[in-house]
């Protein structure tokens, strides 16, 4: 089974600075999806980006990149020019490429605030 | 427009009490699947279904039944609701492997 670890429970960051989320996940499979989740206070959870393990360009998304080390089994999240609505919860997910594991594999998140 | 609706938003029972979440998606998606999500555990997946009539257990599906009658509605439900039950659930659909998943809004409920 897949595991996914988010090492940081809470983060903080000043407003306009970067930031980075540490995820590593466990899998023996070599084809998957891997996705970071926004999750504000009215609890909706929210796509910020998406990977596909096949790829190696890193996917970006405006302010948001990824730093995906496949070898490694790590996906860390880089929050550029923060902006106080970017405080949230922040869920990494692992997916199976096949249709065996179609279900996300969450980690227990890391809760971002920002500064102003 | 298109959308995944739980209802209802809040509720809270006592032990014992048979409990079902609702679930309705308009996209006519095919997947559909139930999340608790707990602090210090992200979510975790109670059941999930690919079609009308399909059923799985995820990984914490004890305690908690499905049914899918049409595709657009997962309702699940506690049997006899426990105070371990207390938690925030989620409902998702994804029409295939290559689409992302739709998220509703979460019940929060409270077994008391």
């Amino acid at each position: 089974a897949q595991t996914v670890t988010q090492s940081q429970p809470e983060m903080s960051v000043q407003e306009a600075e970067t930031v980075t989320l540490s995820c590593t996940y466990d899998t023996s499979e070599s084809d998957y999806y891997l996705f970071w989740y926004k999750q504000p206070p009215s609890r909706q959870m929210i796509l910020v980006i998406r990977q596909e393990a096949y790829k190696q360009q890193n996917a970006t998304e405006n302010r948001f990149s990824v730093n995906f080390q496949k070898a490694a089994k790590s996906f860390s999240l880089k929050i550029s020019d923060s902006q106080l609505g970017d405080a949230a919860m922040y869920f990494c997910a692992y997916r199976s490429w096949n249709n065996a594991g179609n279900m996300l594999t969450f980690g227990g998140g890391t809760r971002l605030m920002v500064k102003p | 427009d298109a959308e995944i609706t739980q209802s209802p938003r809040h509720k809270i029972t006592e032990t014992g009490r048979q409990v079902t979440l609702a679930c309705h998606q308009t996209w006519n998606h095919n997947n559909m699947f139930w999340y608790r999500q707990d602090l210090g555990h992200g979510l975790r997946l109670i059941h999930y279904s690919y079609g009308v009539q399909d059923t799985n257990k995820g990984e914490v599906s004890d305690g908690y039944s499905v049914s899918r009658s049409n595709t657009e509605d997962l309702p699940l439900t506690l049997e006899s609701a426990a105070s371990s039950q207390t938690s925030v659930y989620f409902c998702a659909s994804r029409q295939d492997l290559n689409t992302e998943a739709f998220f509703g809004q979460g019940t929060r409920l409270t077994v008391v």
